[in-house]
């Protein structure tokens, strides 16, 4: 099983701020079957960022990522009030199916 | 607009089984190819795939299933077209399985693994 590790597990910031957040996985992906999803308090996730970096429906530019291999980053360009939530990443394989989640980060208010 | 919501019981007891529903609003379970999966998060824990179910039209077709191995032995999904709803069993559940269970819409073919949308989660507690 790929294990993802996402850091920092915290990120305090501030409206117009600038968020990156890392995630690692425990070895290297064979395709690019990573996504990152955000969760606002009270609200089911949602799919910001899938294939590393292509934007899902409706996602505003600002939210980015990249990455290959093992690192993949996710970039949030300038925190708006509603950025402020936990973030995951997740990877998925075929062979045979399986599905991993890295622990979150959360982006608070500083 | 695709929707998912999930239903069932908050409370189980141990070793019962636990019944989770979700359906599906504004769209056909049965069209497009999706694939359907169910995903838990336990008290201050990550997030754990349960694993999915696709609608397949032919009805030789058995493998349209897959589960997590780690819960393998004690899950069944089957999707109910006539209800647009597919549904989670979890048998002989402990303290363990408590947790905040989630049905979520995955990609057709080969991007089953991208989620969206996800229900809201419904808490599921073990105990007696």
């Amino acid at each position: 099983e790929i294990v993802l590790t996402q850091s920092p597990r915290t990120l305090s910031l501030s409206p117009g701020d600038r968020a990156t957040l890392s995630c690692r996985a425990s070895q290297s992906l064979s395709s690019n079957f990573l996504a990152w999803y955000q969760r606002r308090p009270g609200l089911p996730p949602r799919l910001l960022i899938y294939g590393i970096s292509s934007r899902a429906t409706g996602i505003p530019d600002r939210f980015s990522g990249s990455g290959s291999g093992t690192d993949f980053t996710l970039t949030i360009r300038r925190l708006e009030p509603e950025d402020f939530a936990v973030y995951y990443c997740q990877q998925y394989g075929d062979s045979p199916p399986e599905v991993t989640f890295g622990g979150g980060t959360n982006i608070e208010i500083k | 607009q695709v929707q998912v919501q999930e239903s069932g019981p908050g409370l189980v007891k141990p070793s019962q089984t636990l019944s989770l529903t979700c359906t599906v609003s504004g769209g056909s379970i049965s069209s497009g190819g999706y694939y359907w999966s169910w995903i838990r998060q336990h008290p201050g824990k990550g997030l754990e795939w349960i694993g999915y179910i696709y609608d397949s039209e032919d009805i030789y077709d058995s493998d349209n299933t897959y589960y997590n191995p780690s819960l393998r032995s004690r899950v069944t999904i089957s999707i109910d077209r006539s209800k647009n709803q597919f549904s989670l069993k979890l048998a002989s559940v402990t303290a363990a399985d408590t947790a905040v269970y989630s049905c979520a819409r995955g990609g057709s073919g080969t991007y089953w693994g991208w989620f969206d949308p996800w229900g809201q989660g419904t808490q599921v507690t073990v105990s007696s």
